[in-house]
This record gives structure tokens, C-alpha cells and sequence, in this order.
């Protein structure tokens, strides 16, 4: 079974600039999550889908963070502009009913100049 | 609100020998589940045990296994016979209620001496 897919791997931009993250989840997954840790810290939930439903983005700043699920399999989260502060590895997850394990990708490590 | 708290940011243990990692969690909700997650430096995290706050024996899975004890609200993770391969960051994490929501500790990272 393949495991959740993430690209790209790492990204450098520059501060007020946009960029995108993909995720892929395990297959049949119906619940997604979208994960921001700061280095030396826990990784910190931006948002959660159910199938292509949002069901929490309260940590999620909306000014410029946006992310969507089409279908309700892949998802990708965008920044526009990014600020300095955004710097982070940003990790996606699923779990096939959200009271469950997660399993989680390799991560994307951004960082803003 | 939902508090996951891991106050040991390091941890150091002999190969071969048992470690706990500390985890306390606070919440009102009478259902939620506990995870322990490791994230070696590579950086992937991985899913390593589980418990249901309705769950009465001690979860275990192979070297590891989470000592429950509801009335103090703690799940400690024990790791038996450790192994080089064991030094990592090791993260406590709590779901509670209608959504599930995650929440992450913020980690202790063990190192396993040979």
C-alpha cells in the first residue's frame, strides 16, 4: 500500500512571494489534515478535511493560507504572500476515519528569505 | 481546552534498557484517544501506539506499550529493550470530541547510548 505522497520536498521563496504544496493520501482515506512544525516544535493542524469537506481550519490563518481538497482525494495548501514567520516543514496526513491513527508524508520544508 | 504537556525535552538511555517518555493531557470530554508518535531526524513521522479513554487494559505493540492512568491523565509511553534505531523526538497526541481534532505535544527527544 503506497503511503501519502508530498511534493515538493523542499521549496525557498522569498517573503511576499506564493507557493503550493501537494498531498496525496493513502487510498480509501477519507480524512486529510495539513500540518505547519516550526522546528523544534509539534507539528501545529492548519486544517482537516472529511472527504472534500472542511471540518476544522481554526488554526488556519485565512488572510493568506488557503488549501481545498477536490474529489476528496489529493489536496493542496497555498500561501500568498508568505512571510518570514512561514518558514516551517508542513506535513500532510490521513487516516481512514478521523477517531484513528494517522500516517503522515515526508513533509515539505519551506523556507522564506 | 485540550492540553497535551511533555515535560521532559530530553531523554538519555542505555541500549537494552527501558525508557519512559512523559505525557500528561487535560480535557473534559469523556472521549478522546491518546497517540504516540515518533519522527526520527529524517523527519517522517510515524504512528507508533494507541488508547481509547474507554479502552480498561494498557495498550501495547511490541516493545511499546502506554501506561494509562485516567485519574492522574497521563499516558506514558514505555519502550522496552531499546535500540539505536529508537533516538528520535517521540510526540504525545490527543483527538478529543465531534471532530476529532488533533493535538500535539511538544516532543522529547530520546537518545539511546551504546
Amino acid at each position: 500500500e503506497a503511503g501519502v505522497a508530498q511534493s515538493p520536498r523542499y521549496k525557498i521563496i522569498e517573503k511576499r512571494q506564493s507557493v503550493a504544496f501537494w498531498c496525496n493520501p493513502i487510498s480509501g482515506h477519507a480524512t486529510l489534515y495539513w500540518y505547519q512544525q516550526i522546528l523544534g516544535q509539534g507539528p501545529k493542524l492548519l486544517i482537516q478535511f472529511q472527504n472534500n469537506g472542511v471540518v476544522d481550519d481554526s488554526q488556519l490563518p485565512k488572510d493568506r493560507f488557503s488549501a481545498e481538497r477536490l474529489k476528496g482525494v489529493d489536496s493542496t495548501l497555498k500561501i500568498q504572500p508568505a512571510k518570514l514567520e512561514d518558514s516551517a516543514v508542513y506535513l500532510c496526513a490521513s487516516s481512514k476515519v478521523p477517531a484513528l491513527e494517522q500516517y503522515f508524508g515526508p513533509g515539505t520544508r519551506l523556507t522564506v528569505t | 481546552a485540550q492540553k497535551i504537556t511533555q515535560t521532559q525535552p530530553g531523554m538519555f538511555v542505555q541500549e537494552k534498557e527501558a525508557v519512559t517518555l512523559d505525557c500528561t493531557y487535560d480535557t473534559s470530554d469523556p472521549s478522546y484517544g491518546l497517540f504516540w508518535y515518533k519522527q526520527p531526524s529524517s523527519g517522517e513521522m510515524i504512528f507508533l501506539i494507541y488508547q481509547g479513554s474507554y479502552d480498561q487494559q494498557n495498550a501495547t505493540e511490541g516493545r511499546y506499550s502506554l501506561n494509562f492512568q485516567k485519574a492522574r491523565k497521563s499516558a506514558n509511553l514505555v519502550i522496552s529493550a531499546s535500540q539505536l534505531g529508537d533516538s528520535a523526538m517521540y510526540f504525545c497526541a490527543m483527538n478529543t470530541g465531534g471532530t476529532y481534532k488533533y493535538i500535539f505535544g511538544t516532543g522529547t527527544r530520546l537518545k539511546v547510548l551504546a
